[in-house]
């Protein structure tokens, strides 16, 4: 089963407005990514993130590696269209090679 | 570069049958994975390799699927006798360790659909 808890697991919001989902876990992660996946396609990697309380942008999107090493955030701003699917978090332990565990995933529709 | 490259794209077949989806990693990554995704489960990891051997198939669902990885650069997801629960979209995933980062390049995925 998921061993991270993603949050929320689907948002319909209007183009324009800025979006915040979030992760959290029972155990320590050595690095947090987020992953988007659009419809009919694999998951693409967005952000990376590999130190505690770690703030990271790419364009639009904002992610943050939390202090405690169990939890982590990725804020979407202004949203658009083509920014509709499927956000995932993944962590990635230390001595666990280069497995990663998944979160459930948060469906973003954006309303134009 | 070519990406991670999954074969069939789409696959429908009858209950019983068997099933053989295929890998070819990004070359030089030494990690694969197989995920299956649905809709009741998310993403979920089946089975995984580092250097064509298998580490972890605790998330293989039953000894109808085995999955193989006879080089570096190709690997084999098999499901006999499939059912209709099976209906799924598996993916294939590969990384490289050297790296440090990670970071699973996905392939499109197979979409399966058993009647």
């Amino acid at each position: 089963g998921q061993q991270l808890n993603q949050s929320p697991q689907s948002m319909f919001i209007q183009e324009g407005e800025d979006v915040s989902m979030n992760c959290t876990s029972s155990s320590i992660f050595n690095t947090w990514l987020w992953y988007k996946q659009d419809p009919g396609e694999g998951p693409v990697l967005l952000i990376a993130l590999y130190k505690a309380g770690e703030l990271t942008s790419n364009g639009r999107l904002t992610a943050q590696f939390g202090i405690t090493r169990k939890d982590s955030f990725l804020n979407i701003s202004a949203s658009i269209p083509s920014d509709v699917g499927i956000y995932f978090c993944a962590g990635q332990r230390y001595n666990a090679g280069n497995m990663l565990t998944f979160g459930g995933g948060t469906r973003l529709m954006v309303k134009p | 570069d070519a990406g991670v490259i999954q074969s069939p794209r789409h696959e429908v077949t009858e209950m019983g049958q068997e099933v053989t989806l295929r890998c070819k990693p990004i070359s030089g990554h030494d990690y694969l994975f197989w995920y299956r995704q649905t809709m009741m489960r998310g993403l979920e990891l089946l089975i995984y390799f580092n250097n064509n051997v298998p580490i972890d198939d605790s998330g293989m669902p039953e000894d109808r699927f085995s999955a193989k990885m006879p080089n570096a650069s190709f690997s084999t997801l098999k499901i006999q006798p499939s059912e209709p629960r099976d209906s799924a979209v598996y993916f294939c995933a590969s990384s490289f360790s050297g790296r440090g980062t990670g970071e699973l390049f996905f392939g499109e995925g197979s979409r399966l659909t058993v009647l």
